[in-house]
Order: structure tokens, then sequence, then C-alpha cells
């Protein structure tokens, strides 16, 4: 079992868009359009913000958008404003009731 | 409203064991998985365990297999993790977190914090 894996942190300026992915095998991302992502502040219980690859919940911005392709799934922030300044992380199924978190990533808005 | 509460954190010694509790409320909650997902200091977010609305489907981490055990009871409306041989690399904040059909995490509680040390 392997955390999926994501750059460590990625930035910004206010307006821009960014991309961070989450890599993982075909026993996981691969295999399954089961990816998940979420917003997390430090002390605050996380936060879902896209499901099923790229769906996102009601409520969520529409500037979050995700999506998949082969063993690697990504999560765009269009219009990058301040309050996304948050640490990020994807999530995979991977069969037999068993899930990866990615190793999470820290968006900096310049 | 979805509300998720942890307890049962503390202070433990390596070696020892300790149980955490989950209360749930505003939804069905026999209708749902159930997972535990915890943060180390400083770490990023592991999934620990979950475990089906019928307790058949169980799934742990390699890191906490044999040693943790996921349970719930319906007829509380509670999640359970007893942790047993209890490891410094155990310290963290524990998420109880509600399941979907769809694998993944809608609401999540405010963690229970576990320190292992001597």
């Amino acid at each position: 079992q392997s955390a999926l894996t994501q750059p460590a942190s990625v930035s910004g300026s206010p307006g821009q868009s960014i991309t961070i992915s989450c890599t993982g095998t075909s026993s996981d991302v691969g295999s399954y359009n089961l990816v998940s992502w979420y917003q997390h502040f430090p002390g605050k219980a996380p936060k879902l913000i896209i499901y099923d690859v790229s769906k996102r919940p009601s409520g969520v911005s529409d500037r979050f958008s995700g999506s998949k392709s082969g063993n690697t799934a990504s999560l765009t922030i269009s219009g990058l404003q301040a309050e996304d300044e948050a640490d990020y992380y994807c999530c995979s199924y991977a069969g037999s009731s068993i899930y990866f978190f990615g190793t999470g990533t820290e968006v900096t808005v310049l | 409203e979805v509300q998720l509460v942890e307890s049962g954190g503390g202070l433990v010694q390596p070696g020892r064991s300790l149980r955490l509790s989950c209360a749930a409320s505003g939804f069905t909650f026999d209708d749902y998985v159930m997972h535990w997902v915890r943060q180390a200091p400083g770490k990023g977010l592991e999934w620990v365990s979950g475990i089906s609305w019928n307790s058949k489907s169980i799934g742990y981490a390699d890191s906490v297999k044999g040693r943790f055990t996921i349970s719930r009871d319906n007829a509380k409306n509670s999640l359970y993790l007893q942790m047993n041989s209890l490891r410094a690399e155990d310290t963290a904040l524990y998420y109880c977190a509600k399941g979907t059909v769809t694998k993944y995490f809608d609401y999540w509680g405010q963690g229970a914090l576990v320190s292992v040390s001597a």
C-alpha cells in the first residue's frame, strides 16, 4: 500500500489557474473513477470539493474542477483567490474496502 | 444537520490501548459506510479503516492492520476504533468520516487527538 503522489506545493497569483496532479497506479486511480478531492485548513475538518473524479458537491465553487487520465487525476483551481490558500488532498478507492490519500499539496496564493 | 463527534482521545504510553468513539447524528447511520482517517503532526491525511453499514465489509491500512479494530453499533449511532499496541507513530488527530456509495467522504468530525508517548 502506498500514498498517491502529489506535488508538495503549488503557487499562483490571484486570478490565475493552477493544477494539482495526483498520481497513483493501475490498481487505484487507474482502475476506478472514484477519485475525490479535499480542501483542508489545519485544525479544521477536511472539506469535500470534488467527487467521482469531476463532480462538485452543492455549494462548492465552480472554480474547482477535476479530471483524470490513466493513473493520474488532477484538480484545477481557476481564478485563484486568497481564500483558496490551503492544503489539498486527493483520495482514491483501491478495491477491497481500501482507500489511499495523496501526499497532499500546499497551495499558496502569491 | 449531519454531526460527527469524536471522543476518547488522550495521552497513552507505547504498547497500551485506547478506544475512540464517534457519535453520529443528522442522518440514517445504518445506511452508510463509516471511516476513520488520521493526520499525524506535520503529515498528510491517512485513511485508517472503514466499515460497511452491516459490518460485513471492513478494510484497514497496512500500518494498523492487526492492531486496530473498527466496529459500529447502529442502535447507538456510534462508530468505534479500538487501538491496541499503540506506537509513537500512531500519534495523530483521528477524524471520523461518513462514507458514500461512490467511495468518498462527505462529512467529517472535528477530530480526536491521540498522543502516544512514554
